[in-house]
C-alpha cells in the first residue's frame, strides 16, 4: 500500500524558511520512472504545483517560485524535502506531496498525502 | 508555461444528469499528458483520469476523458451523489507542470 505523509511546522513567521518533509512507504524513491511532487492549496483556492523530483534526481520548479524553492530526496530514508525561503502570509496553504507514477499512472499523481496546513503569521 | 483554463467555473446539475467539463490549454499538451482529479471538501485530490483518457485504478466507468492537443473533456455520464465535488485538470507533459483553476460540480 502506497502512503505519503507530510510533516513540518504548522506556523512560520514572515521572512522565515519553511522546511517540509514527505515520508513515503509502499514504493522506493529509487524506482525507475517514479518521483514525488509538491503541490499547495491556499484556503478556498485552487491547486498550485510547486516542484517535483524523480528517481534519477531530475528536478523542476514552478516558474513563479523557482528562486525560493529547493527540492531534494534521501532515498535511504524514503523522504523528499521541500524548502521555501522568505515566507509571506500569502504562502499560507495546505501543502501536499504526491507520488508521480511513470508506470501505472503514466506520469500522473497516483497517490497523495493528507496535506499539512502551514500558516504564515507573526 | 502552459496555462490551463477550465470551464465552466461552476456546474449545477441533478443526480442522474450528465456532466461535461472542459479544460483548454494555452499550448499543445505533449503526448496527451493530461490528468483529471476530483477533490472533496477536507480531502486530498484523487486521480480519476491520466493520459487524457485512461481511467485510474478503481475509478467507475461513468467517468471518461477525451481530447488531445489543446482541448480536453471530462464527462461524468450519470452523476451519483458522491460525484459532487471540485474537479481539476493538470498537464504534466512539459515543465513546469500546471493545474487548471477547477470546476465545481454542485447539486442543483
Amino acid at each position: 500500500q502506497v502512503t505519503l505523509k507530510e510533516s513540518g511546522p504548522v506556523l512560520v513567521k514572515p521572512t522565515e524558511t519553511l522546511t517540509l518533509t514527505c515520508t513515503v512507504s509502499g514504493f522506493s524513491l529509487s524506482n525507475a520512472r517514479m518521483g514525488v511532487s509538491w503541490i499547495r492549496q491556499p484556503p478556498g483556492k485552487a491547486l498550485e504545483w510547486l516542484a517535483h523530483i524523480f528517481s534519477n534526481d531530475e528536478k523542476s520548479y514552478s516558474t513563479s517560485l523557482k528562486s525560493r524553492l529547493t527540492i531534494s530526496k534521501d532515498t535511504s530514508k524514503s523522504q523528499v524535502v521541500l524548502t521555501m525561503t522568505n515566507m509571506d502570509p500569502v504562502d499560507t496553504a495546505t501543502y501536499y506531496c504526491a507520488r508521480i507514477d511513470g508506470i501505472g499512472g503514466g506520469g500522473a499523481l497516483t497517490g497523495w498525502g493528507q496535506g499539512t496546513l502551514v500558516t504564515v503569521s507573526s | 508555461e502552459i496555462v490551463l483554463t477550465q470551464s465552466p467555473g461552476t456546474l449545477s446539475l441533478s443526480p442522474g444528469e450528465r456532466a461535461t467539463l472542459s479544460c483548454r490549454a494555452s499550448q499543445s499538451v505533449s503526448s496527451s499528458y493530461l490528468a483529471w482529479y476530483q477533490q472533496k471538501p477536507g480531502q486530498a485530490p484523487r486521480l480519476l483520469i491520466y493520459g487524457a483518457s485512461s481511467r485510474a485504478t478503481g475509478i467507475p466507468d461513468r467517468f471518461s476523458g477525451s481530447g488531445s492537443g489543446t482541448d480536453f473533456t471530462l464527462t461524468i455520464s450519470r452523476l451519483e451523489p458522491e460525484d459532487f465535488a471540485v474537479y481539476y485538470c493538470q498537464q504534466y507533459g512539459s515543465s513546469p507542470e500546471t493545474f487548471g483553476q477547477g470546476t465545481k460540480v454542485e447539486i442543483k
